[in-house]
């Protein structure tokens, strides 16, 4: 049972154009979630999060929305550079199991100069 | 501030071979997760501790892994007897549990099993 989705496995956009990532959850008692960036050979680096109380986070060229009644959330990146390609995830936490996240698959972003 | 540290950063191994991989979590960090990384499955959790204690062990796949936490400092995933299929990047994460649930990562371990 996946709990958290990302139904594009994929995403090419053009330097300086917006980039939308997309997440969808199923556990309504998910309420903090976050996004991941993962360049080859390293490790997930935290990119930016949103607690279940805002419907909007930004920082800088990053902006997370979250609409809780669709159970949706978002990762816009404006405008996107070549530096942006990566795997980007989604992941959820219910806020029990010490810390414990949900992730997606993955959406692999490519920006082309 | 030193991140998460993982070692070694490559792994080769022959099959029946027994692997150790080591993390060291950020200091002050009370949870540590372990994943795996394949292409079939993506980020797999394999199992997390918080305060040095295993809460949940579910992801592990076979009786062939085991982890170990014996200090906050220092933690161990352990496979034997090793196999092909065990081929994957296996990565550490900590956070602070209590002060947000944002987790952070090491560079991960690629192991290769032959």
């Amino acid at each position: 049972d996946q709990q958290v989705k990302q139904n594009s496995p994929s995403l090419s956009v053009q330097e300086g154009r917006i980039s939308i990532l997309n997440c969808d959850y199923t556990n309504s008692m998910f309420d903090y979630f976050l996004w991941y960036k993962k360049y080859p050979a390293e490790g997930p680096t935290f990119l930016i999060s949103i607690s279940s109380i805002k419907d909007k986070n930004e920082d800088g060229r990053f902006t997370v929305f979250l609409n809780k009644s669709a159970k949706h959330l978002s990762l816009h990146i404006v405008p996107s550079q070549p530096g942006d390609s990566a795997v980007y995830f989604c992941a959820a936490s219910d806020g029990t199991s010490y810390g414990k996240l949900t992730f997606g698959q993955g959406t692999i972003l490519t920006v082309h100069p | 501030d030193a991140g998460v540290i993982q070692s070694p950063r490559h792994e080769v191994t022959e099959m029946g071979q027994e692997v150790t991989l080591r993390c060291k979590p950020i200091s002050g960090h009370n949870s540590l997760f372990w994943y795996r990384q394949t292409m079939m499955r993506g980020l797999e959790l394999l199992i997390y501790f918080n305060n040095n204690v295993p809460i949940d062990d579910s992801g592990m796949p076979e009786d062939r892994f085991s982890a170990k936490m014996p200090n906050a400092s220092f933690s161990t995933l352990k496979i034997q007897p090793s196999e092909p299929r065990d081929s994957a990047v296996y990565f550490c994460a900590s956070s602070s549990y209590g002060a947000g649930d944002t987790q952070y990562f090491g560079p991960g371990t690629r192991l290769t099993v032959l």
